[in-house]
């Protein structure tokens, strides 16, 4: 069956400029993960959503970033007035809810963000 | 915070070599341990799994046992190959359920090179 689906797969933009990034979650899964892999810092965790609660945005790394989930489905990252420092590669994980215990995440193959 | 330590590479072995990559943890609650590979050009993916104290996850010949006692979570492996070449995470969760969100904390990655 289908995986987790981003897009684009690769994004070039000028600093200053505003981008979205896009994740199509494992059809059924109603939890949806955000995650940056960059060079200094690695794989963290950016934000979370499941089903229709609030989001929890603990690691959004300032108010720049934000995302929202529509009709529990389709996400949209999206980074405002873009920093050279946002490159990085966006990673989007689906599980089944994680609200019944341990679900294993599967990962989308990322959008490779590169801020001129 | 939670958070999880994992050795520094890259480690280069030869092929049928043994294999050890160190990861420790330190968390708050009784978390999920795992480890996750990513290949060369592609994805993340889910190498093994414990959700346990002494519970040994193994997968591909991989194998790591949760040590609560040492807070550590090994990953071993007794003849590797060329196509174990990767990039290595260890990571951590919360075990999901109410207010827990499952994101996972990951290690710095430790890159594997296996000469023929």
């Amino acid at each position: 069956g289908a995986g987790v689906s981003q897009s684009p797969s690769n994004k070039v933009t000028e600093k200053g400029k505003d981008v979205e990034l896009r994740c199509d979650p494992i059809s059924g899964h109603t939890a949806l993960y955000w995650y940056r892999q960059s060079l200094g810092q690695g794989l963290e965790f950016l934000i979370y959503f499941q089903g229709n609660s609030a989001p929890d945005k603990s690691g959004l790394p300032s108010d720049r970033f934000s995302a929202e989930r529509t009709g529990g489905s389709v996400s949209t990252l999206t980074i405002q007035r873009t920093q050279q420092e946002d490159s990085a590669v966006y990673l989007c994980a689906s599980s089944l809810a994680s609200g019944t215990g341990y679900q294993p995440q599967h990962f989308g193959d990322g959008t490779r963000l590169s801020i001129l | 915070g939670d958070s999880v330590t994992q050795m520094e590479g890259p480690v280069t072995l030869s092929e049928e070599a043994f294999l050890t990559i160190n990861c420790t943890y330190t968390a708050t609650g009784y978390p999920s341990l795992f480890w996750y590979v990513q290949y060369p050009g592609e994805g993340l993916q889910l190498l093994l799994k414990a959700t346990k104290a002494d519970d040994k996850g193994s997968n591909k010949g991989f194998e790591a046992t949760y040590r609560k006692e040492t807070t550590s979570f090994h990953l071993e492996k007794g003849s590797v190959q060329v196509s174990d070449s990767a990039v290595y995470f260890c990571a951590l969760s919360d075990r999901g359920g109410s207010g827990n969100t499952g994101k996972l904390i990951f290690g710095q990655g430790t890159t594997l090179q296996v000469k023929p």
